[in-house]
């Protein structure tokens, strides 16, 4: 049981490219989540998904899309990077979305747009 | 919007104190509230979930109450570590996750 995993670990971004930041988890959990942590700051939510082909916005979307093929599989797509989208990103998911079950994090992708 | 306060936003103790860790929210309308820890370059370990209808959660040499009424948390950890230094993360469940910026702590040998 992997749990839940994220790819690449580390991504240095020119300003303007793409890229793509790989999520999945082996839990059969409907809910997974995307965050960004700033320096400092607490982690906000990005995105997240109640089940396969469902996604909402959440906190701070602008400048990511999503999309939630499978259960296990939840992408975070950056188009057009830009500085201020230098961050740690982290992926998680739950069993529920009420609470009564932890959020489990993946390790975490550190980007760096220069 | 919810609001979560962390304080203090470091601490350093010696080897063996009991500490305590303190998480604030302005709306007590939650469904739960997890602490987590985070170690440097690391990702996120949940320690313990309370849900909102609890006072109380324990694990080993962690203990975490909640007063939702007054919207507030203590994390106490017993007998402290140097492995226990980290940043211990505070988070309050409504739609989503909303957390603290955390509390860096360092348990010195």
């Amino acid at each position: 049981n992997a749990g839940v995993t994220q790819t690449p670990k580390f991504r240095i971004l020119k300003i303007g490219q793409s890229m793509t930041l790989q999520c999945a988890q082996d839990m059969n959990h409907n809910y997974m989540y995307w965050y960004r942590q700033d320096p400092g700051m607490g982690l906000k939510l990005i995105y997240y998904s109640v089940g396969a082909g469902i996604t909402d916005k959440g906190e701070v979307p602008n400048g990511y899309n999503v999309s939630r093929s499978t259960t296990e599989d939840f992408p975070l797509r950056l188009e057009l990077a830009a500085p201020s989208q230098t961050s740690v990103y982290f992926c998680a998911s739950s069993y529920d979305g009420r609470g009564l079950y932890e959020q489990y994090f993946g390790p975490g992708t550190r980007l760096t747009v220069t | 919007k919810q609001e979560v306060t962390q304080i203090p936003a470091a601490l350093s103790v010696p080897e063996g104190e009991n500490l305590v860790l303190n998480c604030s929210f302005t709306d007590s309308a939650i469904y739960n509230l997890q602490w987590f820890r985070q170690d440097p370059g690391k990702g996120l370990t949940s320690l313990l979930l309370i849900q909102s209808s609890q006072r109380e959660q324990t694990s080993g040499r962690l203990n975490a109450s909640l007063d939702k009424s007054s919207g507030r948390s203590t994390l106490y950890i017993a007998a402290s570590q140097p492995g226990d230094s980290a940043t211990y993360l505070c988070a309050v469940k409504v739609d989503a996750l909303n957390f603290g910026k955390g509390t860096s702590l360092l348990v010195t040998p």
